[in-house]
C-alpha cells in the first residue's frame, strides 16, 4: 500500500530565510506521480506541482523549487528567500497508477509559519 | 469556468441528524472525489467515482453514502451524523487522464457534528 510521510509537522522560520519540507513516500507501483499542494489559511488547497516517476529532473519555479530522488524515495520542497506569504499548510501526495480515477494519498502535512 | 462548488461552506448538525454536502464541477472531468482532512492526518479519501452511475469506496467510507447521476454533481451523503464525522471535507475532479492529470479541489465544507 502506498503511504507518505512529512516528519516536519511545523516549521518556523525569520523572513527571508530558506526552508525546506521534506516528503518521503511508500509505493510498490513504478509509475506514480507526486504533488505538493498549498494551503493557506483561507483553508483552500493550491495546486504546486505534479512529477511523474519517470521524470528526477529538478524543477525550479521562482523561488520555489523541488528536489525528486528515487534511490530515497524523497520528494523535497524548498522555499528560497521566504516570505510571510508562504505560511500556509504544505501537503505532499502520491498517486499510483493503478489507482482507479488516480486517487490521491496524503501526508499529513507540515505547517510553515514565516515571520517577519 | 467556476471550477469545483461546494455547498455549503459550514454545517452544524447534532448527532444523528443526516444531511448531503453538494458537490458541483463545470470542467467536464469523468473522475470525483470526496475527501476529509482531519488536524496532523491530512486529507483521506471517503468515495470516489470514475463516471456517472459508477462509485467506489475509499479509505473511510462508513458512515457516508454517494451517487453520481450526472457528470457535473456527485453529493456526499451523512446518514446519521456522528461527532467523529466533524470534519473539513473537500471535493476533488480530475480528467483521469494519468500522463497530464491534476485533481482540482473544492473550497470545503467544514462540518461540526455536537
Amino acid at each position: 500500500a502506498q503511504k507518505v510521510t512529512q516528519a516536519q509537522t511545523e516549521i518556523s522560520v525569520v523572513e527571508k530565510e530558506d526552508v525546506t519540507l521534506d516528503c518521503v513516500y511508500e509505493t510498490r507501483d513504478t509509475t506514480y506521480y507526486l504533488f505538493w499542494y498549498k494551503q493557506p489559511p483561507s483553508g483552500e488547497l493550491v495546486f504546486l506541482i505534479r512529477r511523474n516517476s519517470f521524470d528526477e529532473q529538478n524543477e525550479i519555479s521562482g523561488r520555489y523549487s523541488w528536489n525528486f530522488q528515487k534511490s530515497t524515495s524523497s520528494f523535497n520542497f524548498t522555499i528560497t528567500a521566504s516570505q510571510v506569504v508562504d505560511s500556509a499548510v504544505y501537503f505532499c501526495a502520491l498517486s499510483e497508477e493503478d489507482n482507479a480515477g488516480n486517487m490521491l494519498t496524503f501526508g499529513g502535512g507540515t505547517r510553515l509559519m514565516v515571520k517577519p | 469556468n467556476a471550477g469545483v462548488t461546494q455547498t455549503p461552506k459550514f454545517q452544524v448538525l447534532k448527532t444523528g441528524q443526516s444531511m448531503t454536502l453538494q458537490c458541483a464541477q463545470d470542467m467536464n472531468h469523468e473522475y470525483m472525489s470526496w475527501y476529509r482532512q482531519d488536524p496532523g492526518m491530512g486529507l483521506r479519501l471517503i468515495h470516489y467515482s470514475v463516471g456517472a452511475g459508477i462509485t467506489d469506496q475509499g479509505e473511510v467510507p462508513n458512515g457516508y453514502n454517494v451517487s453520481r447521476s450526472t457528470t457535473e454533481d456527485f453529493p456526499l451523503r451523512l446518514l446519521s451524523a456522528a461527532p467523529s464525522q466533524t470534519s473539513v471535507y473537500f471535493c476533488a475532479s480530475n480528467t483521469g487522464l494519468f500522463g497530464t492529470d491534476t485533481q482540482y479541489f473544492g473550497p470545503g465544507t467544514r462540518l461540526t457534528v455536537l
